[in-house]
């Protein structure tokens, strides 16, 4: 079955940085593109960043623009998602998910999420 | 501007329906939308894509209780049948040039 399971969160000091990855399995990874969404404690659900299956093209929220990067390896059939200069609001569980097509569009299966404190 | 509104809440009896509102904000009232279902303490599950004329595409394996309708700028996911195990958050969320939006959830509860 079509499975994301997000691995590298933690707790990390103001203005440090984290790799978070996801590892795909149970469909054609290359074959899709992804997105990183997240929730911060008591809230909703943030959409972070997408890129399309060939990471031709890849789009961020204004809240990360400039600070974090998404990246795939369509060989390994993980997802990453390197965060730096981390600020206490970025504090939240991070999702990684499956997007519908090769290109942007919405999400259709989700991983259980791993969790980032920023906290000095 | 992209905006979904949905109510923060809502309550139903277990066995009875309830019916839930996403609304697109003006300008964009021909978008399709999905629906997406979070238990306590878990990830997000998607539900549904629900399309501007009613038309919709589930998820694997969701139950049929679950279903979606489109009237204007309003997309409405209806529960049937009421169970404990629906008792969870619900977003909606939607896409346009480089952006995807989510509602604020609304939180359902079976009493």
């Amino acid at each position: 079955q079509v499975q994301l399971v997000e691995s590298g969160g933690g707790m990390v000091q103001p203005g440090g940085s984290l790799r978070l990855s996801c590892a795909a399995s149970g469909f054609t990874f290359s074959s899709y593109g992804m997105h990183w969404v997240r929730q911060a404690p008591g809230k909703g659900l943030e959409w972070v960043t997408f890129t399309r299956y060939d990471e031709n093209t890849k789009y961020y929220a204004d809240s990360v623009k400039g600070r974090f990067t998404i990246s795939r390896d369509n060989l390994m059939n993980t997802l990453y998602l390197q965060m730096r200069s981390l600020r206490s609001e970025d504090t939240a569980v991070y999702y990684c998910a499956k997007g519908a097509s090769k290109d942007f569009h919405y999400m259709d299966v989700w991983g259980k999420g791993t969790t980032v404190t920023v906290s000095s | 501007q992209l905006v979904l509104t949905q109510s923060p809440s809502a309550s139903a009896s277990l066995g009875a329906s309830v019916k839930l509102t996403c609304t697109l904000s003006s300008g964009h009232s021909t978008y399709a939308i999905t629906w997406h279902q979070q238990q306590p303490q878990k990830g997000p599950r998607f539900l549904m894509k629900l399309n501007s004329d009613g038309s919709h595409i589930k998820g694997g394996g969701i139950p049929d209780r679950f279903s979606g309708s489109s009237s204007g700028a309003e997309r409405y996911l209806t529960i049937s049948s009421l169970q404990s195990e629906d008792e969870a958050d619900y977003y909606c969320q939607t896409w346009g040039t480089g952006i995807q939006v989510f509602g604020g959830g609304t939180k359902v509860t079976v009493l």
